[in-house]
């Protein structure tokens, strides 16, 4: 099925640990983008991509890297896990980034 | 920055009621959009509407940027329609640097 993939849907770390968020997209979208949600908020933009090498930062970049080496994959780096970064993770995809975005069904990670 | 703000916060309905959902934005955007966040967490898209009105099928939505506001309306509400309803705005800046708000929870009674 066409759509956005993420994996692990669940993770667990400990402080310190870093683990790598994967996110795919079959569509050929050209963006694809990382956001987190924490309770009872909005969504807040982490990074963003416009296309294969080109990366940007959103409102909260702090503590994550991204890198787009293909126009289907968009890895979410946490380098050293703290707890203040246990929330639910979106990855999104869309073809212009303007509209008709596809989000992934999330990764709930938690900090202990 | 640009700040988004969406009432109510929470909404409770019977089946079969109409509804109005109502997003305000404090600076000029050239990018809105309306999302639903079903009851599992999973996200859909309803609209992209900048400006003007779009309808599909008992959802519809109306922009009035020169006011800075956006209106979700509701017919028809069935329990499917529960869930956590979102505006996310950009401006003319970076408009694909969507900026959210905290959403309105709806629950859809049988």
């Amino acid at each position: 099925n066409a759509g956005v993939t993420q994996t692990p849907k669940f993770q667990v770390l400990k402080t310190g640990q870093s683990m790598t968020l994967q996110c795919a997209q079959d569509m050929n979208h050209e963006y694809m983008s990382w956001y987190r949600q924490d309770p009872g908020m909005g969504l807040r933009l982490i990074h963003y991509s416009v296309g294969a090498g080109i990366t940007d930062q959103g409102e909260v970049p702090n503590g994550y890297n991204v890198s787009r080496s293909t126009t289907e994959d968009f890895p979410l780096r946490l380098l050293s896990a703290a707890p203040s970064q246990t929330s639910v993770y979106f990855c999104a995809s869309s073809s212009g980034g303007l509209y008709g975005y596809t989000f992934g069904s999330g990764t709930r990670l938690t900090v202990v | 920055g640009i700040q988004v703000e969406q009432s109510p916060p929470d909404l409770i309905l019977q089946e079969g009621a109409n509804s109005t959902l109502r997003c305000n934005f404090s600076d000029s955007v050239n990018n809105l959009q309306w999302f639903h966040q079903n009851p599992w967490g999973q996200l859909i898209n309803l609209f992209y509407i900048p400006s003007g009105t779009k309808q599909n099928g008992r959802l519809s939505a109306t922009t009035v940027a020169t006011e800075r506001y956006s209106l979700l309306y509701i017919s028809s509400s069935q329990t499917t329609d529960s869930g956590v309803y979102f505006c996310a705005v950009a401006t003319a800046g970076n408009n694909r640097k969507l900026i959210w708000g905290l959403g309105t929870s709806l629950a859809v009674n049988p």
